[in-house]
């Protein structure tokens, strides 16, 4: 699975947009990019999956330039509730087992203040 | 659509106890997946369960450890004479059988303490 990197923390106001950024050089061919947030004391929650371009859902966005080798995560109007640690993974989620062994890092801790 | 259950939430073990972890899918579900997470570290993967099938085990410990997800019943993760390292979150996920999407539905952990 290809290595991934992120910022280890970032503060944000309440209200403003937040855009946590990760690098992956060596994402290959097949590979996805997805992100999961999660809550303390809690498990990880599926935020966004794509491929290339930009994708976005009722919760975030997320910009892919066309090489690849880094992908944006794109929080709107962020509030208190968005603290948490979010995770950049990266891998083939077409392996012939299906999605499986997620590979996560220390990944990014996002405060929120007030 | 009850999401991932585990259970215990918090568990506390004495040095050489076992520990019994217990993970029921999502309704559906047929694949389980067990990780650890040590405080401010990323999960790290364990095993990979199918109904009766260990499909990955590449990030068991070799020795203590066992998981098992019985045609009926929970899937349970078993770590016999634990040690203080033992300690960490201990999370399931479950997913629906193979797709396009990366997505695992998570439980809320359990909390392994060791004294």
């Amino acid at each position: 699975l290809a290595k991934t990197t992120q910022p280890i923390s970032m503060d944000s106001y309440e209200g403003q947009e937040v855009n946590i950024t990760c690098s992956h050089n060596n994402i290959a061919t097949n590979d996805y990019i997805t992100w999961y947030q999660q809550f303390p004391s809690q498990g990880p929650r599926f935020i966004i999956q794509g491929y290339k371009t930009k994708v976005t859902n009722e919760v975030a966005s997320l910009f892919i330039p066309a090489d690849r080798k880094s992908s944006t995560l794109s929080l709107p109007r962020v509030s208190l509730s968005d603290t948490a640690v979010y995770y950049c993974l990266v891998g083939d989620s077409n392996s012939g087992a299906g999605s499986y062994q997620l590979t996560f890092g220390k990944g990014t801790k996002l405060s929120v203040i007030p | 659509n009850a999401g991932v259950m585990q259970n215990p939430r918090h568990l506390v073990r004495r040095r050489g106890q076992e520990a019994r972890l217990r993970c029921s899918p999502m309704k559906g579900h047929s694949h389980v997946y067990w990780y650890r997470q040590l405080p401010e570290e990323g999960l790290k993967f364990m095993v990979y369960l199918q109904k009766e099938n260990i499909i990955d085990e590449s990030g068991m410990p070799k020795e203590r450890f066992s998981a098992e997800f019985p045609k009926e019943g929970p899937s349970i993760l078993r770590i016999q004479q634990v040690v203080r390292g033992d300690s960490a979150a201990y999370f399931c996920a479950s997913s629906p059988p193979p797709g396009t999407s990366y997505e695992q539905y998570f439980g809320p952990g359990t909390r392994l303490t060791v004294t």
